[in-house]
């Protein structure tokens, strides 16, 4: 299974805070990243797919880079509803495999 | 708009089986895609179970595989669940969401609220 590393596991921030998770893959996965959010009690929101491309509906302020076996998720701009987690998924190859989420606090 | 809703027993007793289903409103599962199942324990990360496609065609986690028994209705727009031999680590929030082909591979782009299902006597 390819295993997924993010980091770090917390991250303390204030609005209007510019930040930035990472997520690292046990081998080379290409551009098959996807991003997601998840608050408290919810379900996940999927934030971005392909490694960069913005899911339809989500905010600018979100941006994602990278490809092979390192990743970045970026928020330019906190606004109050982006506390939450983030956890990052391959889907290079079966079984699908999330990482841990990076819970990002409010400072 | 596309929606998905678990419903199925919260309790489950060990080495009993858990059963789900995933109705799905606002779009006809024969229409295509594939529909997933993602597992969340408390407290922990999220894990794929295993994936369906209209066709019933299906493909597991291999962790779970031997355990795992997925089916989908289309008469009634859902897809079911079965997880058998329980335990406590079975214990987790079950999901169920749509798996949808993109740029790099699948994503998960619509989710249901998700069912906290407990595995105890």
């Amino acid at each position: 299974d390819i295993q997924m590393t993010r980091s770090p596991s917390s991250l303390s921030a204030s609005v209007g805070d510019r930040v930035t998770i990472t997520c690292r893959a046990s081998q080379s996965i290409g551009n098959y990243l996807n991003w997601y959010q998840q608050k408290p009690g919810k379900a996940p929101k999927l934030l971005i797919h392909s490694a960069s491309t913005l899911q339809s509906g989500v905010p600018s302020r979100f941006s994602g880079s990278g490809s092979g076996t390192d990743f970045t998720l970026t928020i330019s701009s906190l606004q109050p509803e982006d506390f939450a987690s983030y956890c990052c998924q391959q889907s290079y190859s079966t079984p699908y495999t999330f990482g841990q989420g990076t819970k990002l606090e409010i400072k | 708009q596309v929606q998905l809703q678990e419903s199925g027993p919260g309790l489950v007793k060990p080495s009993g089986t858990l059963s789900l289903t995933c109705t799905v409103s606002g779009y006809s599962i024969r229409s295509g895609y594939y529909w997933g199942w993602i597992r969340q324990p408390p407290g922990k990360g999220l894990e794929w179970i295993g994936s369906i496609y209209h066709s019933g065609s299906t493909y597991s986690s291999p962790s779970l595989k031997s355990r795992v028994t997925m089916s989908v209705d289309t008469s009634k727009n859902h897809f079911s669940l079965k997880v058998t031999s329980v335990t406590a680590a079975d214990t987790a929030v079950y999901y169920c969401a749509r798996s949808v082909p993109i740029l790099g591979g699948r994503a998960f782009d619509i989710w249901g609220q998700g069912t906290m299902v407990t595995v105890s006597s």
